[in-house]
């Protein structure tokens, strides 16, 4: 059981380029969200999905695009990165009877 | 919508000390986390607290939710409790908001 995974470990991107962070549970959660962590500051919700089929837009939504691929997996994209979006990246998932989120690892995303 | 509050923002202590960490949130809310992202980023979740007491080891938890706070002490500090100590509470059924940390160094 590896709880929430993500993947890359580490990003390193030129302004513009474009890339998809991957996410996926095991623990056959509902509920999956997109998270992003600047220094200094708590997490920032960018988009999350109730559940399979669905997303909705969250706090900080703009320049970012997400697919709910399955149950599983909840991947995000970023269309033309922008220096602004050098952040840390949290993936979580919950199950839909339950309030208590899991967190991925994280991607340390680094847009130059 | 919500707000979390988090006091003090930094928080240096010996080995061997206990420490209160205090979370407020200006709006009643039905559920609340407390979470410890450690020195390399990993976020651990410590409690699921939306009222009343937990403990679990030398931490415990509680949330008075009618007077707007939580508190998370940790007993007989360790250097591997540093890092920071985040609160969010829960808006509707999906959202977490964020306080913006304790930071904890504990030193040998």
């Amino acid at each position: 059981n590896a709880g929430v995974t993500q993947t890359p470990k580490f990003q390193v991107l030129k302004t513009g380029q474009s890339m998809t962070l991957q996410c996926a549970q095991d623990m056959n959660h509902n509920s999956m969200y997109w998270y992003r962590q600047d220094p200094g500051m708590g997490l920032r919700l960018i988009y999350y999905s109730a559940s399979e089929g669905t997303t909705d837009k969250g706090e900080v939504p703009n320049g970012y695009n997400v697919s709910r691929l399955n149950k599983r997996e909840f991947s995000l994209r970023l269309e033309s990165a922008a220096p602004s979006q050098t952040s840390v990246y949290f993936c979580a998932s919950k199950s839909g009877s339950l309030y208590e989120q899991y967190f991925g690892p994280g991607t340390r995303l680094t847009v130059t | 919508g919500i707000q979390v509050e988090q006091s003090p923002p930094d928080l240096i202590l010996q080995e061997g000390a206990n420490s209160t960490l205090r979370c407020n949130f200006s709006d009643s809310v039905n559920n609340l986390q407390w979470f410890h992202q450690n020195p390399w980023g990993q976020l651990i979740n410590l409690f699921y607290i939306p009222s009343g007491t937990k403990q679990n080891g030398r931490l415990s938890a509680t949330t008075v939710a009618t007077e707007r706070y939580s508190l998370l002490y940790i007993s007989s500090s360790q250097t591997t409790d540093s890092g920071v100590y985040f609160c969010a509470a829960i808006e509707g059924n999906y959202q977490l908001i964020w306080g913006a940390g304790t930071k904890l160094i504990i030193k040998p």
